[in-house]
C-alpha cells in the first residue's frame, strides 16, 4: 500500500515571498502520478500542479513548480511570489495507475501573510 | 475537463437517521471515489463504485453503514446510515474520467446532532 507523509502541519509566508511543503511518499510501484491540491475553505479540491513518476523533468505551472526526486521519493511544492489568495490546505496526493484512486498526505495550512 | 456536481452541500441530521448525497458528472466515466474528510484531517478513501457491480469497500468502511449506488456512468450516491456524531465530516466523490486528472465534487458538509 502506498502512504504519502506531509510533515508540516501548518507554515506561513509573507506575500510575494516563497515557500516550499514537503512531501514523501512510499510505494513498490514504478509507474505513478503525483499531484499537489489546494483546498480553500470553500471544500472544492482544486489541482495545483501534476508530475509524471517517468518524467524527470520537474513540473511547472505559473508561479508553483516542483522538485520531484523519484529515488528519495520526494516531491515538494515551490511557490513563488505568494499570494493572498494561496492561504489553503494544501494536499499531497499519490495515484495507483491500477486502482486509479487517490491517496492523500495529512495536509499542510498555508498562510499567507500581507 | 469533468465537473462534478454534488449535493446536498451541507446538512444538519438527528443521530439515527440517514442522509443520502448525490453526485452527477457531466460525462461519463467508469469509476467514481467517496471520500470521507473528518474535521481537520485529510481525505480517506471510503469506496470505489463501478457502473453495473458491487462497490468496493476500503479498510473500516462497510456496506451497511456506507451503502453506494451506482445506476449508471454519470451519476451515483452515498448514503450514510443510522448516524452518530462521529459521522460529522465532508463527504467528497470524485472521477478520474481522462488521463490522470481526478475531478472532485463541492463536497458535503454533514454535521449530526
Amino acid at each position: 500500500a502506498q502512504t504519502v507523509t506531509q510533515s508540516q502541519p501548518e507554515m506561513s509566508v509573507q506575500e510575494a515571498e516563497t515557500v516550499t511543503l514537503s512531501c514523501t511518499y512510499d510505494t513498490s510501484e514504478n509507474n505513478y502520478y503525483l499531484f499537489w491540491y489546494k483546498q480553500p475553505p470553500s471544500r472544492q479540491m482544486i489541482l495545483v500542479i501534476r508530475q509524471e513518476a517517468y518524467k524527470q523533468q520537474n513540473a511547472t505551472e505559473n508561479r508553483f513548480s516542483v522538485n520531484f526526486q523519484k529515488a528519495a521519493k520526494s516531491f515538494s511544492l515551490k511557490i513563488s511570489d505568494s499570494q493572498l489568495g494561496d492561504t489553503a490546505m494544501y494536499f499531497c496526493a499519490f495515484l495507483d495507475t491500477g486502482r486509479r484512486a487517490l491517496t492523500f498526505g495529512s495536509g499542510t495550512r498555508l498562510q499567507v501573510q500581507p | 475537463s469533468a465537473v462534478i456536481s454534488q449535493k446536498p452541500s451541507r446538512d444538519i441530521c438527528q443521530r439515527g437517521t440517514s442522509l443520502t448525497i448525490q453526485c452527477q458528472v457531466d460525462s461519463q466515466v467508469t469509476m467514481m471515489f467517496w471520500y470521507r474528510q473528518q474535521p481537520g484531517q485529510s481525505l480517506t478513501l471510503i469506496a470505489t463504485a463501478n457502473q453495473g457491480s458491487e462497490a468496493t469497500y476500503e479498510s473500516g468502511f462497510v456496506i451497511d453503514k456506507f451503502p453506494i449506488s451506482r445506476p449508471n456512468l454519470t451519476f451515483s450516491t452515498l448514503t450514510v446510515s443510522n448516524m452518530s456524531p462521529e459521522d460529522s465530516s465532508i463527504y467528497l466523490c470524485s472521477s478520474i474520467p481522462v488521463d490522470t486528472e481526478a475531478f472532485f465534487g463541492q463536497g458535503t458538509r454533514l454535521t449530526v446532532v
